[in-house]
Order: structure tokens, then sequence, then C-alpha cells
């Protein structure tokens, strides 16, 4: 199986540049999420989503925008980048939403690194 | 809002030692608490999940165990190894609706054993 696959692994922007950071399951999960990790920050829920057309900001939301046509992807957009964005980002995804009694475990992607000059 | 700390940030060992790494959690009302480990450059990988109404879980060396009242877990290695060098971080939910989808992650513990 291939779990989660997040693609691109690297990526270098300029300031202002838009892109999507693309996520993908094929574990039919219904809960998938982006999560950033600086040093000394830990990691920061950014959005989630808990079903199939259903978002939800987390902890960092600006910046960022997404959406989930399908069960399978839950792609991450910066609209118009900056320094401040550089990062690891994380997807996840788990059977059901944590705060259920089914979530089940959370499975993480390989992670993608931006940076943003 | 649920807040999670692990302790101690670093821990470095002598191969062959057991060792206990520590979570605590601020919010009691959990429904999960789940123990990952990180490797530099990669994702975390899930190593144990415990449910609120269960006290311990077991996985080869691995047993973690929770105590939900007093908001507090270890994860428990056996006879450390080389290969078990890695961040190990710990995570919780809550039961309160408004926290639907949102799991809290510790900082993380660097363990580093040494042959």
């Amino acid at each position: 199986n291939a779990g989660v696959t997040q693609t691109p692994k690297f990526q270098v922007l300029k300031t202002g540049q838009s892109m999507t950071l693309q996520c993908a399951q094929d574990m039919n999960h219904e809960y998938m999420s982006w999560y950033r990790q600086d040093p000394g920050m830990g990691l920061r829920l950014i959005h989630y989503s808990v079903g199939a057309g259903i978002t939800d900001q987390g902890e960092v939301p600006n910046g960022y925008n997404v959406s989930r046509s399908t069960t399978e992807d839950f792609p991450l957009r910066l609209l118009s980048a900056a320094p401040s964005q550089t990062s690891v980002y994380f997807c996840a995804s788990s059977y059901e939403a944590p705060g259920t009694a089914n979530t089940g475990e959370l499975f993480f992607g390989e992670g993608s690194r931006l940076t943003v000059l | 809002k649920q807040e999670v700390t692990q302790i101690p940030a670093a821990l470095s060992v002598p191969e062959g030692e057991n060792l206990v790494l520590n979570c605590s959690f601020t919010d009691s009302a959990i429904y999960n608490l789940q123990w990952f480990r990180q490797d530099p450059g990669k994702g975390l990988t899930s190593l144990l999940l415990i449910q609120s109404s269960q006290r311990e879980q077991t996985s080869g060396r691995l047993n973690a165990s929770l105590d939900k009242s007093s908001g507090r877990s270890t994860l428990y290695i056996a006879a450390s190894q080389p290969g078990d060098s890695a961040t190990y971080l710990c995570a919780v939910d809550t039961d309160r609706g408004s926290t639907l989808g949102r799991l809290y992650f510790g900082r993380g513990t660097q363990l580093t054993v040494w042959p």
C-alpha cells in the first residue's frame, strides 16, 4: 500500500508566488490534515477535513487554503508565499477524526520541504 | 486547550538500557493517546495507540501505559538499540465536541542510543 503520498518533496518559491502541495491517501480514510513543523515550534495544525466536502481551520490557517472534493485527495494551496511559510509540511490521515472513539492510527506522509526566498 | 508536555526533551543512553519516556496532558477527557517515532528528515510513524478505556499497549520491545485520570502516559523501551535513536512524540485528542478533528502533540523526546 502507498499510504499517504505527498508531492513535491522539495520546492523553492519566491515571495508572492503561489503553489499547491498535493496529498493523496489510498486507505479510504475519512480524516485528513495538514501540519507544518518548524524547529522549536513542534507540529502545528494548519487545516483539516473530517470527510469529503468538509474542511476546517486548525491552529495556523492564515495564508493557506484547502479543499476536499474526493475522499482520497487533500491539496494545500499557498496563495501568496511568504518567507514565514518556509517549513516542512506534513499531510496525515486516519480512519475517522481525532476526538472520536474509532479514530484509529494517524498515518503521515514523508513531508514536503518548502523554502520561500 | 489541551496541552501536552514531554520530559525529558533529550536523552542519551548506552545500548542495552531500559528506558522510560514521559508524556503528560492537561485535559483528561480524551478518547485516544498515540505515540509516534520520527527519524531525521522523515514523517512520523505511529508506534502505539491507546484508547481511553485501556491501561496499556505493547508492541515488541515497546510498552505504553496510560493513566487517564492523572493525565500521564509513559513509553517504556526495553533493551534499547542504536536503531531506536529517533524523536518520540506523543499526541492526544479530547472528547469535547468542539475539538473534533484536533490532535495535540508534545514537542518530543530526542533519543540517542550509542553502541
